[in-house]
C-alpha cells in the first residue's frame, strides 16, 4: 500500500483562485515527519515545510498554509490567491523514525495556474 | 553559491555501458542521498549515506552502487546500464537524517 497518497494527479485553476493540494499518509510510527516540496518547470526541488507528528498546529507562510490532521492522516497544502508562478509539481513526503527517517514520496500533484 | 553540484546535466548511454553520476556538496552535510524520478512515481530512494564511510540501500538499489569516501562526494555508478534505468537522477544532502534535504539540479539519463 502506498504510504503517501496524493490523489490529485493534476489541478488546473485560474489565477487568484484558492487551491488545496491533498496529501494522505500511512504510518504506524508515533514519531514521524511530513514534508512538502515544490518542483517548478525548471526542474529543481525546493523545500517548503517540515512538520513533526507532535505538532498539529497549522502553519501559514504568506499565501501558503498547511493543515495537519492526525485524525485523518492528512497534511494538506493550500495556496491562497494563486499566481502563475505557483505552477509546479508539488510533492508530499513522509519520514518515519523506524525507517531511519528516509523520505517516502507521494507521486506528486501537477498544479497549473492559468492567467 | 553553496549547494549541491551534479554532473553531467544529461547523458545518453548505450545499454551495457557503465556510467558514474557525480555529486558534490559544499555544505558539510553528513547525510547524502540518490533518488530517481520517474513520471507518475515521484522520487524513489536508490542509496543513501548517513555519514562518510557508510552507505545504505534505499527502495530501488538494484543495478546501482555508491561510495562515500569523504563528506563532500557521493558518486552513483551504474555498472551495466539497462533501458529501465532511463530516468532523472537527483542527489540530495541534509545535515542529519531528519533535516530538510537540499537537492541538486538533477541528471537526465537516457539508456538506449
Amino acid at each position: 500500500a502506498q504510504k503517501v497518497t496524493q490523489a490529485q494527479t493534476e489541478i488546473s485553476v485560474v489565477e487568484k483562485e484558492d487551491v488545496t493540494l491533498d496529501c494522505v499518509y500511512e504510518t504506524r510510527d508515533t514519531t514521524y515527519y511530513l514534508f512538502w516540496y515544490k518542483q517548478p518547470p525548471s526542474g529543481e526541488l525546493v523545500f517548503l515545510i517540515r512538520r513533526n507528528s507532535f505538532d498539529e498546529q497549522n502553519e501559514i507562510s504568506g499565501r501558503y498554509s498547511w493543515n495537519f490532521q492526525k485524525s485523518t492522516s492528512s497534511f494538506n497544502f493550500t495556496i491562497t490567491a494563486s499566481q502563475v508562478v505557483d505552477s509546479a509539481v508539488y510533492f508530499c513526503a513522509l519520514s518515519e523514525a523506524n525507517s531511519n527517517y528516509q523520505l517516502i514520496w507521494g507521486a506528486g500533484t501537477k498544479l497549473i495556474i492559468k492567467p | 553559491t553553496a549547494g549541491i553540484t551534479q554532473a553531467p546535466t544529461s547523458q545518453i548511454l548505450a545499454a551495457g555501458r557503465s556510467m558514474t553520476l557525480r555529486c558534490t556538496q559544499d555544505m558539510r552535510h553528513n547525510a547524502m542521498y540518490w533518488y530517481r524520478q520517474d513520471l507518475g512515481l515521484g522520487l524513489r530512494l536508490i542509496h543513501y549515506s548517513n555519514t562518510a564511510g557508510t552507505t545504505g540501500k534505499g527502495e530501488v538499489p538494484d543495478g546501482y552502487s555508491v561510495s562515500r569516501a569523504n563528506t563532500d562526494d557521493f558518486p552513483l555508478t551504474l555498472a551495466s546500464a539497462v533501458p529501465s534505468q532511463t530516468s532523472v537522477y537527483f542527489c540530495a544532502s541534509s545535515e542529519e537524517g531528519l533535516q530538510p534535504q537540499h537537492f541538486g539540479d538533477g541528471t537526465r539519463l537516457s539508456i538506449l
